[in-house]
């Protein structure tokens, strides 16, 4: 049981656009930026976004923003070199741990 | 460029210790906290525990009992000791990079580790 809340799977096109949500509750994401991480099979994790800024090298498709208590990712123009598992992750003061969410596979059909 | 890098044994006895090394090239330890997180097949993320800087450590409270992480700062390496290991320990282990605002900004690869007789 996660602490974080995500889609299991998303699906979309190529071209399309697609939104990821992670919900949590007011003490992780109510209080924290949240990150998202990209992990392709076998790959390393790659931070996608964290709070409503993707890091450098990072395509602008991405996109991030929260509402209270939910995190969301937006990929934009989606495209084949998208297919991912993602993670999205906060801290939690009440647990006083980093929590994950149990991940959304992103399948681009 | 920063890269992270974990080594030890891929296989683990029921029982022992299990015993990784992150070693950090391209960034100084200081100034963020370093984690062990862990997926075990078929699952998702589990976050094991970080080490700051100054050797402060926070764990999971469901590993806390049998977790230790420690800092050699001359060799730019940290350590991830889980005691009494079970086959439920089996999983991938990723050492990471995590910032003050709890960004895990850089990953290593991952080391398979599995608890077998």
């Amino acid at each position: 049981q996660s602490a974080l809340t995500q889609e299991a799977s998303v699906s979309g096109t190529v071209g399309q656009k697609v939104t990821l949500s992670c919900t949590g509750n007011s003490n992780n994401i109510g209080s924290y930026a949240v990150g998202w991480y990209q992990h392709i099979s076998h790959g390393v994790p790659k931070t996608v976004m964290f709070g409503n800024s993707p890091p450098s090298g990072i395509s602008d498709r991405f996109s991030g923003s929260k509402s209270g208590t939910t995190a969301s990712l937006t990929i934009s123009g989606l495209q084949p070199e998208d297919e991912a598992d993602y993670y999205c992750s906060t801290w939690d003061y009440s647990l006083s741990t980093q929590v994950f969410g149990g991940g959304t596979k992103l399948t681009v059909l | 460029q920063v890269q992270l890098q974990e080594s030890g044994p891929g296989l683990v006895k029921p029982s022992e210790t299990l015993s990784l090394t992150c070693t950090v090239s391209g960034a100084s330890i200081s100034g963020y906290y370093w984690s062990w997180i862990r997926q075990p097949p078929g699952k998702g993320l589990e976050w094991i525990g970080y080490v700051s800087d100054s050797g402060r450590t926070n764990y999971n409270p469901s590993l806390k009992s049998r977790v230790t992480i420690s800092l050699d700062t001359s060799m730019n390496q940290f350590s991830l000791k889980l005691s009494s290991v079970t086959a439920a320990d089996t999983a991938v282990y990723y050492c990471a990079r995590r910032t003050y605002s709890a960004q895990l900004d850089y990953w290593g690869r991952g080391t398979l580790v599995t608890v077998s007789s």
